[in-house]
C-alpha cells in the first residue's frame, strides 16, 4: 500500500486567485492521478501526472486551468488557477498500485471559493 | 466508452437485513472492477477488487459479463457499514468511478 499526504488540507481562496495542492506519498509510484468530488458527486478524473512529461487531462480539463508538476516519483502538485466558485470542490490525490490496479487515496483538499 | 452506474443514490436496510449495492459498467474491453467504500471523516479506500475474489468485511461481489454488472452483497449488514460506497471500473492505465451509494443501516 502507499501511504499519501496532502497539503493544505483545506483553504477558502477569492475568486481570481490560484491555489497549489501538495501530494506526498511515502513510496515510488509510476501513476499518480488527481480527481475532483464536487459537493454530493462522484469522483472526476481531471488528469494523469506523469513523471517527466506533460500531464494527461480528461475531457473538460485543461492545462492552463489545472497545470500539474510531477518532478519525481513521489510527488505532485495540482494548481487550480484563476478561481471561481465553481471550483469549489474537494480534490483528491491517488496512486495506483502497481501490481493489482487498485488506487491509494489521499485524504483530500477542501476549497472553497469566494 | 467507460461508463459506470450506480443506481441508487441512497439504500437504507436494518441492521440484519441483506443488502445488496448495484453496479453495472460499460466497456469494450476486460474492465477491472473494484468497489471504494467510505467511511464517514475517513478517505476513501478499497473494500474489494473482482480478481481476487475475496470477501471482506463480509462483502462479496461478483462480476457478471453478460449482464455487465459488478454488485456488493452482503447477507446480513452491520451499523458499521454505513458508509459512501463506489463501484469503479480500471480500463487501461485510469479508473472511473460511479455516482455512489449512500448505505445506511439502521439499528
Amino acid at each position: 500500500s502507499a501511504v499519501i499526504s496532502q497539503k493544505p488540507s483545506r483553504d477558502i481562496c477569492q475568486r481570481g486567485t490560484s491555489l497549489t495542492i501538495q501530494c506526498q506519498v511515502d513510496s515510488q509510484v509510476t501513476m499518480m492521478f488527481w480527481y475532483r468530488q464536487q459537493p454530493g458527486q462522484s469522483l472526476t478524473l481531471i488528469a494523469t501526472a506523469n513523471q517527466g512529461s506533460e500531464a494527461t487531462y480528461e475531457s473538460g480539463f485543461v492545462i492552463d486551468k489545472f497545470p500539474i508538476s510531477r518532478p519525481n516519483l513521489t510527488f505532485s502538485t495540482l494548481t487550480v488557477s484563476n478561481m471561481s466558485p465553481e471550483d469549489s470542490s474537494i480534490y483528491l490525490c491517488s496512486v495506483a498500485s502497481d501490481r493489482g490496479g487498485e488506487q491509494y487515496f489521499g485524504p483530500g483538499t477542501r476549497l472553497t471559493v469566494t | 466508452a467507460q461508463r459506470v452506474t450506480q443506481p441508487e443514490k441512497l439504500l437504507s436496510v436494518f441492521k440484519g437485513a441483506p443488502v445488496e449495492l448495484k453496479c453495472n459498467y460499460s466497456y469494450s474491453g476486460s474492465p477491472e472492477l473494484f468497489w471504494y467504500v467510505q467511511y464517514s471523516r475517513q478517505r476513501l479506500q478499497l473494500l474489494l477488487r473482482h480478481i481476487s475474489r475475496e470477501s471482506i468485511k463480509g462483502f462479496t461481489a461478483d462480476l457478471n459479463k453478460g449482464e455487465t454488472s459488478f454488485h456488493l452483497k452482503k447477507p446480513f449488514a452491520q451499523e458499521e457499514d454505513s458508509a459512501m460506497y463506489y463501484c469503479a471500473l480500471r480500463g487501461g492505465f485510469k479508473t472511473i468511478f460511479g455516482a455512489g451509494t449512500r448505505l445506511f443501516v439502521k439499528a
